[in-house]
């Protein structure tokens, strides 16, 4: 296992509510990636947290926002809800350039929005 | 343009066969190269990073070609445990602030 936790693993929700997903880093990490994976697409990048900071944010509208906590713990913010959110989001945690920054996936959490 | 892609596949092999995925990126400027593996419903989990010399780890093969722009995995000797899918994933900012993964390619490994 990777170390990676986050939760929920499942959630259902409405068009227009809003979501908090958590993610909890691998031990000693400092880095957070977070990804939308639909049906059948590669993982695609988020944002970055490093040390709290946004360090990187990928083509997401900003009703997607998120924070890190002092012990490096993440939570990713979905406002407004729209059906295409409907996806697997997964967090990665990695090491700022130590071990090749190699990012270390979290089992996800399959939302649906309904 | 994809800014990474691949061969959806699937690629359909018997134990035993030898297999091959490629993948090709359009940023030059990357510089960290992975082949990651993706069981059904599950999370991507690192399989092997990708060297300019090209490495090998097992049964697993992988070479980059920078002047090209493409990177390879050979899958020697499949098992049926081997049926994943594979995601070619690309770094252009040299601290993986942001990686760049392709669709991935589903191999399923047949008796």
């Amino acid at each position: 296992e990777t170390g990676v936790t986050q939760s929920p693993t499942h959630l259902i929700k409405t068009r227009g509510q809003q979501v908090t997903l958590r993610c909890s880093s691998q031990s000693g990490h400092n880095t957070v990636s977070w990804y939308q994976q639909a049906l059948g697409q590669g993982p695609q990048f988020i944002f970055q947290y490093y040390r709290e900071e946004e360090n990187g944010r990928g083509n997401f509208p900003p009703r997607f926002s998120g924070l890190q906590f002092p012990n490096y713990s993440s939570e990713l913010n979905v406002n407004a809800l729209e059906l295409d959110d409907s996806a697997l989001y997964l967090c990665a945690s990695s090491l700022r350039d130590v071990e090749g920054n190699i990012q270390y996936f979290g089992a996800g959490t399959r939302l649906s929005v309904l | 343009r994809k800014e990474v892609e691949q061969d959806p596949g699937p690629f359909n092999v018997p134990e035993g066969a030898t297999v091959a995925f490629n993948c090709t990126y359009s940023n030059s400027a990357s510089q960290s190269f992975f082949w990651y593996r993706q069981d059904c419903r599950k999370e991507p989990k690192l399989l092997m990073s990708v060297y300019s010399s090209g490495n090998e780890d097992g049964r697993f093969t992988a070479q980059l070609n920078r002047a090209s722009q493409y990177i390879s995995l050979l899958i020697r000797d499949s098992k049926l445990s081997d049926s994943a899918t594979y995601l070619c994933v690309v770094d252009h900012t040299g601290t993986a602030s942001k990686l760049t993964f392709g669709t991935g390619t589903r191999l399923q490994v047949t008796l």
